[in-house]
Order: structure tokens, then C-alpha cells, then sequence
């Protein structure tokens, strides 16, 4: 059974600092990796997509991705009160159509 | 953009009813998903297709079924509708070019009474 783990939180940082969050899964063979934010009540939207080893920046957002690990981590720096919401790891399942999704980490950002 | 619409945001059935949800991309995508996603459970795999016309189980079809005619619409059917389905359901799509994301539709809240 492919899995994808995250701690279920929740996070909580002040506004202005730096949010971290981990994600470890199983399936060796996975070759690309999603992170989406998902607000109560609505669906999961995508943020970031990282596919090699590395860092991976898209404004406040940071994704770092370690193949040998097998951990995928965000980074969202200079944390905001509206980044309060449900984070979404995903793995691609290799050589087929699925994604594994982690059950979340849900942050707060307190103003 | 990828837009994905599920035909609707909140329904209410009775026990019993046969239940269909609808939902239609409009990116040519080659794969479709149906999960459900409750209280500490996260997102549970309901049915995908990868093709018109194919189907395969994810990992909780019990009292579903799902239908693809047409590329761009894939169809929930709840057979005979039951209180432990209430739940939201969220329609997914994707492409088969390599290692796309899944783009989601806004959801569906359905309660069954």
C-alpha cells in the first residue's frame, strides 16, 4: 500500500515568520510531487509541483524535494493570516494514473 | 486555465434515491477521479477513468458506480443512496502527459436524509 505521511498539526506561527511543512511517502519509484491548500469547506487547489531534487521557489512558497529521503517539505515564508488552511501533500503513483494523497497538515497563522 | 465544474455545490436526498453527480472538464483531460473527503479521513478514492468508457476501483466503491460516455464528463452514480454517503464528493481531472497534478471542481456537499 503506497502512503503518503504528514503530521496532522495543527501548525500554529505568528504572522511574519516562516511555516515548515514535512511529508514523507513510500513509493520509491514516485517522480513528481504536489503540494495544494485546501480552506474549509472548499476544494484542494494547486500551489506547487516540484519534480527533482532540490529547491523549488514561487514567491512566499518553497517546495524541497529529497529523492533519497523520501521527503517532501513547503516553506512559506513570511507567513499570513489567510495562509491559514489545510495543506496537501501529493505523490504521483509511478507508472499509472493515480495520486496518493497525504491527509493534511492543517496550519493557523495568528495575527 | 483547467476548469473543472461539478453540476452542484449542495444537494439533499433521501435514503434510498438513486443519486447522480455530474462532472465536466474542459482541458481534453485523459483522467477523471471521484473521491469523497470527510472528517479526518482525508481524501478516499472513490472510482478513476482513464479513458472514455473505461473505469477502474479506487479504494472505497462500495454503493457507487460511474459512467464515462463522453471525454469531457464523468458521472457518481449512488445506486440506493444511504446515510454513511453523506459526504463531500470532489470530481478530479488530468492529463496523461507526464506527471501532471490534479486540478479539482469546487465540490459537492451531499447530505442524505
Amino acid at each position: 500500500q503506497k502512503e503518503v505521511e504528514q503530521n496532522s498539526g495543527p501548525l500554529s506561527v505568528p504572522e511574519g515568520a516562516i511555516a515548515s511543512l514535512n511529508c514523507t511517502y513510500s513509493d520509491r519509484g514516485s517522480q513528481s510531487f504536489f503540494w495544494y491548500r485546501q480552506y474549509s469547506g472548499k476544494s484542494p487547489e494547486l500551489i506547487m509541483s516540484i519534480y527533482s531534487n532540490g529547491d523549488k521557489e514561487d514567491g512566499r512558497f518553497t517546495a524541497q524535494l529529497n529523492k533519497a529521503s523520501q521527503y517532501v517539505s513547503l516553506l512559506i515564508r513570511d507567513s499570513q493570516p489567510s495562509d491559514s488552511a489545510t495543506y496537501l501533500c501529493a505523490v504521483n503513483v509511478a507508472g499509472g494514473f493515480k495520486t496518493i494523497f497525504g491527509a493534511g497538515t492543517r496550519l493557523f497563522v495568528k495575527a | 486555465d483547467v476548469k473543472v465544474t461539478q453540476s452542484s455545490r449542495y444537494l439533499v436526498k433521501r435514503t434510498g434515491e438513486k443519486v447522480f453527480l455530474e462532472c465536466v472538464q474542459d482541458m481534453d483531460h485523459e483522467n477523471m477521479f471521484w473521491y469523497r473527503q470527510d472528517p479526518g479521513l482525508g481524501l478516499r478514492l472513490i472510482y478513476f477513468s482513464y479513458d472514455v468508457k473505461m473505469k477502474e476501483k479506487g479504494d472505497i466503491p462500495e454503493g457507487y458506480s460511474v459512467s464515462r460516455e463522453k471525454k469531457e464528463r464523468f458521472s457518481l452514480i449512488l445506486e440506493s443512496a444511504s446515510t454513511n454517503q453523506t459526504s463531500m464528493y470532489l470530481c478530479a481531472s488530468s492529463s496523461h502527459r507526464g506527471n501532471q497534478p490534479q486540478h479539482f471542481g469546487d465540490g459537492t456537499r451531499l447530505s442524505i436524509l
